[in-house]
């Protein structure tokens, strides 16, 4: 079966640009996670959904972000606009369920000039 | 406050060497649920071991080893015989029973294996 497939894996945009980022969590896990990696604040949960509703979005930094699940096989995350301190790498995940371990997609790296 | 704490930011060995990492939770919860994750040089995020609060038996499997003590809320990860694939920065993780699927990490222990 194949992982979480996350879309770009990289990205370079310039600053005021929208961005969108892409996720497919493995079938049949209800729940989806959009992480944010830097060196300086360390892994940050964004938002996350169950059976493609939002239950915690108090983690997305400002209005500029966005995350949308319209289906269970489907997930976007949008900046916009985008500036450079939003550089970094974003990791969607999904899981079967509570108290599940989380799977983690390879990543998108994203670069904002 | 901190839901979990990983107090090593960097460790270093020399390759065959032990070393442990260590993992210090806090939950008022009785039923939660603690993760390691290795991420390489490359990388992903690999998930390692789950463990729930009911279960405090320790887990091996090959040169990796969970020692999980409620009596002093620790979940530390040890491996035997490193090796340079080791390396990589490690992280645990935390999920409560009552808030669901969100996990709380571990600002990551950094571990180098030197050939």
């Amino acid at each position: 079966d194949a992982g979480v497939i996350q879309s770009p894996r990289h990205e370079v945009t310039e600053m005021g640009q929208e961005v969108t980022l892409r996720c497919k969590p493995i079938s049949g896990h209800n729940s989806l996670f959009w992480y944010r990696q830097t060196m300086m604040r360390g892994l940050e949960l964004l938002i996350y959904f169950n059976n493609n509703v939002p239950i915690d979005d108090s983690g997305m930094p400002e209005d500029r972000f966005s995350a949308k699940m319209p289906n269970a096989s489907f997930s976007t995350l949008k900046i916009q606009p985008s500036e450079p301190r939003d550089s970094a790498v974003y990791f969607c995940a999904s899981s079967p369920g509570t108290g599940y371990e989380q799977y983690f997609g390879p990543g998108t790296r994203l670069t904002v000039t | 406050a901190q839901k979990v704490t990983q107090a090593q930011t960097e460790i270093s060995v020399v390759e065959k060497e032990d070393v442990t990492l260590d993992c210090v939770y806090e939950t008022r919860d009785t039923t939660y649920y603690l993760f390691w994750y290795k991420q390489p040089p490359s990388g992903e995020l690999v998930f390692l071991i789950r463990r729930n609060s009911f279960d405090e038996q320790n887990e091996i499997s090959g040169r990796y080893s969970w020692n999980f003590q409620k009596s002093t809320s620790s979940f530390n990860f040890t491996i035997t015989a490193s090796q340079v694939v080791d390396s990589a920065v490690y992280f645990c993780a935390l999920s409560e029973g009552h808030t669901g699927n969100q996990f709380y990490f571990g600002t990551g222990t950094s571990l180098t294996v030197i050939p």
